[in-house]
């Protein structure tokens, strides 16, 4: 089975610009959460799609928003991008709805926003 | 809101000893506890799940334990390989349980 997969895998922005990024989940996951890594702050939790709904979030401002196709396959959008909007951007997949199913992480995509 | 610390200093030891890194957590007690292993610029690798009563599991050369009252978990390598070297995360469900709160990561380098 194709492990989760991530596009694009690097991206250089400048300040104000919006940015998506898409993720594809491993064949008959359903779920999909998204992440933000950062030397400072570590691995934060952005969101989870389950079935095209976003069931759960985390505390980021509302410039950071998501979606989930039909196929599972989800997108994230960043819009008006700052500064500390530079970081790894990780998507993982699981099997099921409950959150202690194990998690496949993709490769990430690395913003840069200058 | 739950805070996870894992030793941010690097580990550094020799190859064919046993790595111990620590996951210290404060607040209230998780149902469950997950290990990652992170190699740099790649995505988190899931390792083990523990459970709140299960004081200790073991994969391969992997155990980890999970201590409630201490309110840690302790991730052991044993007969370490350069291999190993990487960042462990440690990651806890939140309160509501629907979402994973993770450690910072502890980065160990096995040197031959």
């Amino acid at each position: 089975k194709a492990g989760v997969t991530q596009t694009p895998r690097y991206l250089i922005k400048t300040r104000g610009q919006q940015v998506t990024l898409s993720c594809s989940p491993i064949s008959g996951h359903r779920s999909v959460s998204w992440y933000q890594q950062t030397p400072g702050q570590g691995l934060q939790f952005l969101f989870e799609y389950f079935s095209e709904t976003q069931r759960n979030k985390g505390n980021f401002p509302g410039r950071f928003s998501g979606r989930q196709f039909s196929n599972s396959r989800s997108e994230m959008n960043v819009s008006t991008l700052e500064l500390g909007d530079s970081a790894l951007y990780l998507c993982a997949s699981s099997l099921a709805s409950r959150i202690e199913e194990t998690q496949y992480f993709g490769p990430g995509t690395r913003l840069l926003v200058l | 809101s739950q805070k996870i610390e894992q030793n941010s200093e690097a580990l550094n030891i020799q190859e064919g000893k046993t790595a111990t890194l620590t996951c210290n957590y404060t607040n209230y007690s998780p149902a469950y506890l997950q290990w990652y292993r992170q190699d740099p610029g790649r995505g988190p690798v899931f390792l083990l799940l523990i459970r709140e009563n299960e004081k200790e599991k073991r994969k391969e050369r992997l155990k980890v334990t999970f201590d409630t009252t201490l309110k840690q978990s302790l991730f052991h390598i044993t007969a370490s390989q350069p291999a190993d070297s990487a960042t462990y995360l440690c990651a806890l469900p939140n309160n509501a349980g629907n979402m994973l709160t993770f450690g910072g990561g502890t980065r160990l380098m096995v040197k031959p």
